[in-house]
């Protein structure tokens, strides 16, 4: 069945740097677009950034642009956040999601199981 | 950016209950809205997509309405499973893609 893995998370000083990854399975992960969604905590869900299946373009929360990059590596399903420059308001529980389906991006299915990134000193 | 808000922010509600949930955008989005049901600690599971389709696997209690600025999203007969929390979300203008900022559905 299709499954979607994130790992990555924990506590960081802000200002620094940490790497998500989100190991896909389950499904032709090189047809399908990719998102980031975090949600603060006791707070809503707020989209972050998608990547297209092949990586040619990618679009990110104003929030996170110039700090945040999303990419991909279809050869080992696996998606990744980059997240640098952290900051006290990045803290959350990130998770990765699919495209529900690969020729009509719009709502996402399924979503992985999130990973905290908790950023403090 | 489109906004999304839904109404109520908290529900009460008994088992067997029909209840409604409203989402409403800042403009028009057709019918390209999504509902989904969040356990707590747990990740977000789709239950409709455009505005009225029933996902596979949900229960037919679930059914979503509306176009253009509002919409509803009904449980017909609530049961112990579906106390949770609810989000709308946007797909008609991206990015941003936009949720709503939840439903609490909680046992009266």
């Amino acid at each position: 069945q299709v499954q979607l893995v994130e790992s990555g998370g924990g506590v960081v000083q802000p200002g620094r740097s940490l790497r998500l990854s989100c190991a896909a399975s389950g499904f032709t992960f090189s047809s399908y677009g990719m998102h980031w969604v975090r949600q603060a905590p006791g707070k809503g869900l707020e989209w972050v950034a998608v990547i297209a299946y092949d990586g040619s373009n990618k679009n990110y929360a104003d929030s996170v642009k110039g700090r945040f990059t999303i990419s991909r590596d279809n050869s080992k399903n696996t998606l990744y956040l980059q997240m640098n420059s952290l900051r006290a308001e990045d803290t959350a529980v990130y998770y990765c999601a699919k495209d529900a389906i690969a020729v009509r991006p719009g709502w996402f299915d399924p979503w992985g199981q999130g990973t905290l990134v908790t950023v403090s000193s | 950016d489109i906004q999304m808000t839904q109404s109520p922010s908290t529900l009460s509600a008994s088992v067997g209950d029909r209840v409604t949930i409203t989402c409403r955008a800042s403009q028009s989005i057709s019918r390209w809205l999504a509902w989904y049901q969040q356990k707590s600690g747990k990740a977000p599971n789709l239950l409709i997509y455009d505005a009225s389709s029933l996902e596979s696997g949900v229960p037919s209690r679930f059914s979503g309405s509306g176009s253009g600025t509002e919409f509803t999203l009904t449980i017909s007969s609530l049961q112990p499973d579906d106390f949770a929390t609810y989000y709308c979300q946007q797909y008609h203008i991206y990015p941003p893609y936009t949720f709503g900022q939840g439903t609490k559905l909680e046992i009266k």
